[in-house]
């Protein structure tokens, strides 16, 4: 089945401690991404990579990394969270010209 | 610049009424992709359509039609006789189809539809 899995989907974690969600796709999609939803603020993105070693930055990427080594996976990498940072994550992947398919989502609350 | 405004937050209508969602965008290029997600409850985003810059021919999808107005830079979309199941948020995005911008999609802050029975 065709899909974007995220791990893990839910999270609470400290001010500090370092983390990874993981994102994975098994469709072959050149482009993946990362969105933050935040109420009254909809969706955002993170970052984003056009094929594997090429990322850059999206609207809020501050206090956020992302490597692409592989093309099937885009893991999101907080160095040290902040509560400001709780938020629900979303990854997605599309093929060059097309529509996002979206991950179920991580629910992240930083404490 | 990329801005995509949708001015309704909250709508709630009574089941079988029809109901317009307002999207109205601002972009540079010339060249560009409109899409529309549905959220529903369970938090999952949904992809309903994409539309291209070159294509304002409007589209009917069973109860959902999008009608793409180039000239006034919108891209409603409204529901036809709404069901309960039709509740959730609905967001408009914008995306260039080329250059450094193409990776990054613009989304609007959403309009929550309640349809009542």
């Amino acid at each position: 089945e065709a899909q974007v899995t995220q791990n893990p989907r839910y999270l609470i974690t400290v001010t500090g401690k370092k983390l990874t969600v993981t994102c994975s796709q098994n469709m072959n999609h050149e482009y993946m991404s990362w969105y933050r939803q935040d109420p009254g603020l909809g969706l955002r993105q993170i970052y984003y990579s056009m094929n594997v070693e090429v990322t850059d930055k999206g609207d809020v990427p501050e206090g956020y990394k992302v490597s692409r080594k592989e093309k099937r996976n885009f893991p999101l990498i907080l160095e040290s969270p902040s509560p400001n940072q709780t938020s629900l994550y979303f990854c997605a992947s599309r093929p060059a010209g097309n529509e996002q398919f979206f991950g179920p989502g991580t629910r992240l609350t930083v404490l | 610049a990329q801005k995509v405004t949708q001015a309704q937050t909250e709508i709630s209508v009574v089941e079988k009424e029809d109901v317009t969602l307002d999207c109205v965008y601002e972009t540079r290029d010339t060249t560009y992709y409109l899409f529309w997600y549905k959220q529903p409850p369970s938090g999952e985003l949904v992809f309903l359509i994409r539309r291209n810059s070159f294509d304002e021919q409007n589209e009917i999808s069973g109860r959902y039609s999008w009608n793409f107005q180039k000239s006034t830079s919108s891209f409603n979309f409204t529901i036809t006789a709404s069901q309960v199941v039709d509740s959730a948020v609905y967001f408009c995005a914008l995306r260039a189809l080329y250059g450094g911008s193409q990776g990054n999609l613009i989304f609007g802050k959403g309009t929550k539809l309640s349809v009542k029975p």
